[in-house]
């Protein structure tokens, strides 16, 4: 069955470096997401894209985060510089279509010493 | 701003029972429904979604949709100890092209 990947599974980091998530949606599905869960909290969206461009993004999705997608399969999410406040999982979701259901990658852990 | 609200729970069961999860929304423009299992440590999984007034059922579990109550539910026969997890109702508005998760309601089914 196909499925969402992410890497890495886990990413440590000191405050202030630049990281980039990766994931690699369902491959024909039209829709991506990031989602971020913060330890203990609800899962939030961040962005979604679409036709290589972004359709929405939340008012956490400020200009310290980036969205890519590279290349045909890879979709990415950059955070510069990055804060304490940034530890969470981050999730990639996709679907197939606008209002379509979302099926949601491993994650990965990050963690900003 | 868009309220997804359920129950934190824990929601004790006994297996075999019947679990009944809730959930209510504030904005009638919501458009599309979901209910997502995630357990500790792991992402969101799919379990059902629902878009029109009504129950929709797939195996054990069964989604009821009331627009004009803005609520959800979902009902889990036959409840199992692996059906313990945190159980995530998610809305997607009308013209938006993204889901508002609730908090989640934590499920414990005792053996």
């Amino acid at each position: 069955e196909p499925e969402v990947t992410q890497t890495p599974s886990h990413q440590v980091t000191q405050m202030g470096q630049e990281v980039i998530l990766r994931c690699v949606p369902i491959s024909n599905h039209l829709y991506f997401y990031w989602y971020r869960q913060i330890l203990g909290q609800k899962v939030e969206f961040l962005v979604s894209f679409y036709n290589n461009e972004i359709s929405e993004k939340s008012e956490i999705f400020d200009d310290q985060f980036s969205v890519e997608r590279p290349d045909g399969s890879n979709f990415t999410l950059k955070i510069r510089s990055t804060k304490l406040e940034d530890s969470a999982m981050y999730f990639c979701a996709s679907s197939e279509a606008r209002v379509n259901e979302q099926f949601f990658g491993p994650g990965t852990r990050l963690t900003v010493l | 701003q868009k309220e997804v609200e359920q129950n934190s729970g824990p929601l004790s069961v006994p297996e075999g029972a019947i679990a009944s999860l809730n959930c209510t929304y504030s904005d009638r423009g919501s458009q599309s429904f979901f209910w997502y299992r995630q357990y500790s440590g792991k992402s969101p999984e799919l379990i059902m979604s629902i878009y029109s007034n009504g129950d929709k059922e797939d195996g054990r579990f069964t989604a009821q949709l009331n627009k004009a109550s803005q609520y959800v539910s979902l009902l889990i026969r036959d409840s199992q100890p692996s059906d313990s997890a945190t159980y995530l109702c998610a809305v997607n508005l009308y013209n938006f092209n993204k889901f508002y998760f609730g908090s989640g309601t934590k499920l414990n089914v005792k053996p």
